[in-house]
């Protein structure tokens, strides 16, 4: 049972390049979740998907898209990658969003995306 | 906004000693309170939540409404609590469930 899986683990782009980091989780989830974490800020949410078919922006989207391809997979886009969107990107899951203290969320190993 | 703080970006103690990391939220509904574990080279994990009203790995947290906080203590730290915490709120706007985490807490125990 892998939980959440992500692609790839790390990544160097040069500015201005595109890219999509892969997310899957096999636990049936409803809710998925992408976040960013840098030094001294914690996890910062850029977008979530509270069911198949929709997605909604978080703390941090701007330069950052996302699709929610099945229940299983959620995907993030960099369009036109810049040195500020250097981070640890994690992808988390959780079973469903509308129930209270259902919160807990399992996360994937992260991908750690340098972009020059 | 709904804002998680912790104050305290790394705690330093030595084995035996007792734990508090701090939290302190803003939120002016219910809030439903997390503490999550990052250990090193893994992954983010769910170490306790307030509704359970659980002790884990001999961590406990008590939320105080009155002072907004929701502090994790252990009485006695063991070298294998070194790792990062983080507090999280979870919270409801616009009919979506949206989680927010602190800035976390370095933890380290000394041997």
């Amino acid at each position: 049972n892998a939980g959440v899986t992500q692609t790839p683990k790390f990544q160097v782009l040069k500015t201005g390049q595109s890219m999509t980091l892969q997310c899957a989780q096999d636990m049936n989830h409803n809710s998925m979740y992408w976040y960013r974490q840098d030094p001294g800020m914690g996890l910062r949410l850029i977008y979530y998907s509270a069911s198949e078919g929709t997605t909604d922006k978080g703390e941090v989207p701007n330069g950052y898209n996302v699709s929610r391809l099945n229940k299983r997979e959620f995907s993030l886009r960099l369009e036109s990658a810049a040195p500020s969107q250097t981070s640890v990107y994690f992808c988390a899951s959780s079973e469903r969003l509308w129930e209270r203290s259902n919160q807990p969320q399992h996360f994937g190993d992260g991908t750690r995306l340098s972009i020059l | 906004a709904q804002r998680v703080t912790q104050p305290e970006k790394l705690l330093s103690v030595f084995k035996g000693a007792p734990v508090e990391l701090k939290c302190n939220y803003s939120y002016s509904g219910s809030p439903e309170l997390f503490w999550y574990v990052q250990y090193s080279r893994q992954r983010l994990q769910l170490l306790l939540r307030h509704i359970s009203r659980e002790s884990i790995k001999g961590f406990t947290a008590d939320l105080n409404k009155g002072e907004t906080s929701f502090h994790l203590k252990k009485p006695f730290a063991q070298e294998e609590d070194s790792a990062m915490y983080y507090c999280a709120l979870g919270y409801y706007s616009g009919g979506s469930y949206i989680p927010t985490f602190g800035r976390g807490t370095s933890l380290i125990v000394h041997p």
